[in-house]
């Protein structure tokens, strides 16, 4: 069946260092990728768009990659700081259709101490 | 932030009541969405509309009705409210049907006793 994998468990990290969160999937083969950001009793906001034939993206102090024969992304948070506490979620198209069908994962909970 | 605007915000209904939420948007954009978010299964795709009067099913459409009879305004109906559609429920909308970004509105929290 198809898949998509984010650690379950909360990532808990210092402020000022980088934050590493993992996207895995399984028999997709999505023409692109996007990383949102949600915070509690608020929707999500998107964050980053990565298509199949890059490698990396980066904005600012975020950080893409994507790696299709891994079937693998990897979000990084540069100089984290406690405002980027959150859940993240990865979100695969599955564009065979012609129209944009996102397939979410459950997301990564976050939380940057001072 | 996206001109979306849900309503209810909150609401508690009794099991096999109807229900209607609803999704306005002040963008003029063509996609409009309702997804649900419920712990371990992440956000999956209700219903989607691709303009007005054309709506198709998504993920876990099952229970759940939509209609759309303006560009602005996506309305989801659960005929006869059932415990397992205690949700958050999130409009979103986009402007193209291919790659671009989806905006989310801030959720409508049901509860169904």
């Amino acid at each position: 069946s198809q898949k998509i994998e984010q650690n379950s468990e909360a990532l808990n990290i210092q402020e000022g260092k980088t934050a590493t969160l993992t996207c895995n999937y399984t028999n997709y083969s999505p023409a692109y990728l996007q990383w949102y950001r949600q915070d509690p009793g608020r929707g999500p906001v998107f964050l980053l768009l990565i298509r199949e034939n890059e490698k990396e993206k980066r904005k600012e102090r975020l950080k893409v990659t994507f790696d299709t024969t891994l079937k693998q992304s990897l979000f990084h948070i540069t100089a984290s700081q406690p405002a980027d506490s959150a859940t993240y979620l990865c979100a695969l198209d599955i564009l065979n259709t012609g129209f944009q069908k996102l397939v979410f994962g459950t997301g990564t909970r976050l939380l940057v101490s001072p | 932030d996206a001109g979306i605007t849900q309503s209810p915000r909150h609401k508690v209904t009794e099991t096999g009541t109807p229900v209607t939420l609803r999704c306005h948007q002040t963008e003029n954009h063509r996609y409009m969405y309702w997804y649900r978010q419920d712990p371990g299964h992440g956000l999956r795709l209700i219903h989607y509309s691709y303009g007005v009067k054309d709506t198709d099913k998504g993920e876990v459409s099952d229970g759940y009705s939509v209609s759309r009879s303006k560009t602005e305004d996506f309305l989801l109906t659960l005929e006869s409210a059932t415990s397992s559609q205690t949700s958050v429920y999130f409009c979103a909308i986009s402007e193209t049907k291919g790659e671009n970004t989806i905006y989310f509105g801030e959720g409508s929290w049901l509860t169904v006793v």
